[in-house]
């Protein structure tokens, strides 16, 4: 099993581009997280989906669009990118709703100038 | 969640136990410890939990006080890959929302 995957590794974007960080898990969980991480901030958490076809706000999901585009995968989307969201993106995944057991991607590496 | 208090960093020579403290004096009946660790550059990896009872798995042992004020992770025989930032966080199940501190540096000496 691969767990979980990210893609990009690393991205660089001009403030007001956009684009999709692509998460996928193949150990057959019913929910998936995306979080971010700053320096000195720990994680934060954008947006979660307990289950295929739901999804909710999280902790910080101001600028941020998502798609659970099926029990696989979980986009994150940034519509107009802000220097703010230069950060590391994790997504992660767990067996099921409410599991604090959670397991985690590579993280994508975002830049936004 | 209860607060929890880590040391800020650690040493332990490679092949020897480590042992990290964590304190959490005010954890309630309903909340669970959980540890996690990050290796630099890498996602955060869940290690073990364990809400009264001693646990251990293949990664780890949890020890938990009799009062759950605080408890240690231990990594029996640690090796150089196990130099990462590990993490004690106190929650209820399913709190959904991980939220990490600032964990404890640990560094394994060859």
């Amino acid at each position: 099993n691969a767990g979980v995957t990210q893609t990009p590794k690393f991205q660089v974007l001009k403030t007001g581009q956009s684009m999709t960080l692509q998460c996928a898990q193949d150990m057959n969980h019913n929910s998936m997280y995306w979080y971010r991480q700053d320096p000195g901030m720990g994680l934060r958490l954008i947006y979660y989906s307990a289950s295929e076809g739901t999804t909710d706000k999280g902790e910080v999901p101001n600028g941020y669009n998502v798609s659970r585009l099926n029990k696989r995968e979980f986009s994150l989307r940034l519509e107009s990118a802000a220097p703010s969201q230069t950060s590391v993106y994790f997504c992660a995944s767990s067996i099921r709703d409410w599991d604090n057991e959670q397991f985690f991607g590579p993280g994508t590496r975002l830049t936004v100038l | 969640d209860a607060k929890t208090t880590q040391p800020p960093s650690m040493d332990c020579a490679e092949g020897r136990a480590a042992n990290l403290p964590c304190n959490h004096s005010t954890i309630s009946g309903n909340e669970y410890v959980y540890w996690y660790r990050q290796i630099h550059s890498q996602g955060p990896q869940y290690i073990i939990h364990g809400l009264k009872n001693n646990e251990t798995n293949e990664m780890a042992s949890l020890i938990i006080t009799e009062d759950r004020k605080s408890s240690t992770l231990i990594l029996p025989h640690a090796t150089l890959r196990d130099t990462a930032v590990y993490y004690c966080i106190v929650l209820i199940q399913g709190a959904q929302k991980l939220v990490f501190g600032q964990g404890t540096r640990l560094t394994i000496n060859p």
